[in-house]
């Protein structure tokens, strides 16, 4: 049972671009929805996350918005940069993040100069 | 170190055999946890150490899978009988346990299971 949906599976921008991930969650006790970045060779590093009570977190270029009635949440980033190019995976846990992970099947950016 | 070290960076293995990851954690780190990553998949989470004891090890495949953190510090993934079917992306991460949520990934065991 896939309990995160990702889409799209990848993603073509141009630089200074937005760049728009979506995910899915069918279970609702996940109480925290974190983003996370992977570069080829490596393991996937935390890039920003969001709790439940809020709609929307910035940080930087990124942004997570979040809709607790459907169960979505999306990342946007801004003025996609060639260096963005990576996977991205949502993922969601309960226990305030202190319990197993569940990820999303990624996202492949591609941020074109 | 300073993050997440796992080793070998590659394990080949041929069916049927037995192998062993290890992962040594953040210094300090509390909490271990062991995921599965897939070519072209997210990671899929394996088991999660909260000290030395397994607090869910809900997400081992199957009982040739098992997994130990002897000291409440190195972990180790051990791998009965492997099949072509094991191979992937071994991930660990750590984190401070209670007192933290970001999870610290290691760059992974690639495990080719000929």
């Amino acid at each position: 049972q896939q309990q995160v949906k990702q889409s799209p599976q990848s993603l073509i921008v141009q630089k200074g671009g937005i760049s728009i991930i979506n995910c899915a969650y069918e279970n609702t006790a996940f109480d925290y929805f974190p983003w996370y970045q992977q570069f080829p060779g490596k393991g996937p590093a935390l890039l920003i996350a969001i709790r439940p009570d809020v709609s929307e977190k910035k940080e930087g270029r990124f942004t997570i918005s979040f809709n607790k009635s459907a169960k979505q949440f999306s990342l946007h980033i801004m003025d996609s940069q060639p260096g963005d190019s990576a996977t991205y995976f949502c993922a969601a846990s309960r226990g305030s993040g202190r319990r197993a992970l569940t990820f999303g099947s990624g996202t492949r950016l591609q941020v074109q100069p | 170190g300073a993050g997440v070290s796992q080793t070998p960076s590659n394990k080949v293995t041929e069916k049927g055999k037995y192998v062993e990851l290890r992962c040594d954690p953040i210094s300090g780190h509390t909490a271990l946890y062991w995921y599965r990553q897939s070519l072209g998949q997210g990671p899929e989470f394996l088991i999660y150490f909260q000290g030395t004891g397994a607090a869910d090890d809900s997400g081992l495949p199957n009982d040739r899978f098992f997994a130990v953190r002897p000291e409440g510090s190195v972990s180790t993934l051990k791998i009965q009988r492997t099949e072509r079917g094991d191979s992937a992306v071994y991930l660990c991460a750590s984190s401070l346990g209670h007192q933290s949520n970001i999870q610290y990934f290691g760059a992974g065991t690639r495990l080719s299971v000929l």
